[in-house]
């Protein structure tokens, strides 16, 4: 089975603190990508990415930054911290690059407050 | 610009009773239809799938659904909706030549005893 794991579930942060969120996947996947999911909003695309240190801005970049060092490994960073961050964060990969045609394979989430 | 309307926020239904929750996309070609569960406190998980074929599919967990493109429509169906099915459900779009898979807002099944 694919794995998609998420380095934390719930997480507080203070506003301007820099955060990293962390996510691995198990499959070799050539995708990664990382979302918010807001109430009413369904699921936002911040970043993508089809291949190491390989990005592409999403529908909502600004306030994040990615980092894809190694194929499994890609992570988001908010470089300050502000309360409209406070949201659930969901990284998930596929298998093909550039192309939406395959299904993807989500973490379970972090949930991130920033008081 | 492509866009995937769930029109329900939230539907509520009877253990037992049958279900179908609505999705209506904007996209000039045929689409990758996509529908995905989200338990509580989980991520998503994918329950099935369209490229092409048969516009009937089925998935996981005794669901369905049908593509119906004059009518734009990927609705999904189950006839015997069990306690368990209460979850948010995303209808998603994915397209020709795009990386990018768009999601609906999502509709939360409510499943009464």
């Amino acid at each position: 089975d694919v794995k998609v794991t998420q380095s934390s579930r719930y997480l507080v942060k203070r506003t301007g603190e820099k955060v990293f969120l962390e996510c691995v996947q198990d499959m070799d996947h050539e995708n990664m990508f990382w979302y918010r999911q807001d109430p009413g909003l369904g699921l936002r695309l911040i970043y993508f990415s089809y291949d190491v240190k390989m990005k592409e801005k999403g529908d909502i970049p600004e306030g994040y930054s990615v980092s894809r060092e190694k194929k499994e490994r890609f992570s988001l960073i908010l470089e300050s911290a502000s309360t409209n961050q406070t949201s659930m964060y969901l990284c998930a990969s596929s298998l093909t690059p550039w192309t939406s045609g395959y299904e993807q394979y989500f973490g379970p989430g972090t949930r991130l407050t920033v008081t | 610009a492509q866009s995937v309307t769930q029109p329900d926020i939230h539907i509520t239904v009877s253990e037992g009773a049958s279900l179908e929750l609505r999705c209506n996309y904007s996209y000039g070609a045929t689409p990758y239809l996509f529908w995905y569960v989200q338990s509580p406190g989980q991520g998503l998980q994918l329950l099935l799938k369209y490229f092409s074929g048969d516009t009937l599919v089925q998935g996981i967990k005794g669901f369905e659904a049908e593509f119906k493109r004059s009518q734009s429509s990927f609705n999904l169906r189950k006839p015997s909706v069990h306690w368990s099915d209460a979850a948010e459900y995303f209808c998603a779009v994915g397209y020709t030549g795009g990386f990018k898979t768009i999601f609906g807002a999502g509709t939360r099944l409510f499943v009464k005893a």
